[in-house]
């Protein structure tokens, strides 16, 4: 399939390993922001979310920490699987307005 | 997925012919977005929706135009295809709580 990005930064880990993606967002007053994973050939997928009210996020084998202060943003996959090697990017809102999207890391996964 | 489908999910076509790509959503959503995806870029927001009949530009509007005549179908028409309109495009809905979900994309190639 066609590549999402081709100059993206890349993070290499082992499988099993956990990995941090990092994000750094534009706008001191956004207020909502989502991680979407997107595969070669495939639409962005929601993973999580987080609010501004809140520093920290889980879901099923990920979670979302969020520095407002820094304006910084993470995402933590635990036990990382090959099935996980895809291009992730962060989107920031703010109070509903329309979304900036991060331009992604590519995740891949060695076995 | 949110109920989202597009079609053509891929196009040739050559320069100066219109092209229209459609996306459906079955879910009622009134927020829905045209984005397109290119190497190096991130996605772009190019025109979106916050009801029938009521749109608006994003940041990368000329050469679109977009209609939405129905609640469950928004347009994006090519009026006359150039080159650089050879993208990944992308359309989105947005809920009321601000998740968005996207499509799976149309391939459009523009010879």
């Amino acid at each position: 399939g066609e590549s999402v990005g081709l100059h993206l930064p890349t993070l290499s880990v082992q499988e099993g390993d956990n990995s941090i993606i990092n994000c750094a967002y534009s706008n001191s007053a956004s207020d909502y922001f989502i991680w979407y994973k997107q595969e070669s050939g495939k639409g962005p997928q929601f993973i999580i979310d987080i609010r501004s009210n809140m520093d920290k996020r889980q879901g099923q084998r990920v979670t979302v920490l969020l520095n407002k202060t820094v304006k910084h943003l993470s995402l933590q996959i635990a036990a990382t699987q090959p099935g996980d090697s895809a291009v992730y990017f962060c989107a920031e809102n703010n109070y509903g307005q329309n979304f900036v999207f991060g331009p992604g890391t590519r995740l891949s996964v060695l076995p | 997925d949110a109920g989202i489908t597009q079609s053509p999910r891929h196009k040739v076509t050559e320069t100066g012919t219109p092209v229209t790509l459609r996306c459906h959503q079955t879910e009622n959503h009134r927020y829905m977005y045209w984005y397109r995806q290119d190497p190096g870029h991130g996605l772009r927001l190019i025109h979106y929706s916050y009801g029938v009949k009521d749109t608006d530009k994003g940041e990368v509007s000329d050469g679109y135009s977009v209609s939405r005549s129905k609640t469950e179908d928004f347009l994006l028409t090519l009026e006359s295809a150039t080159s650089s309109q050879t993208s990944v495009y992308f359309c989105a809905i947005r809920q009321e709580t601000y998740e968005q979900y996207f499509g799976p994309g149309t391939r459009l190639t523009v010879t």
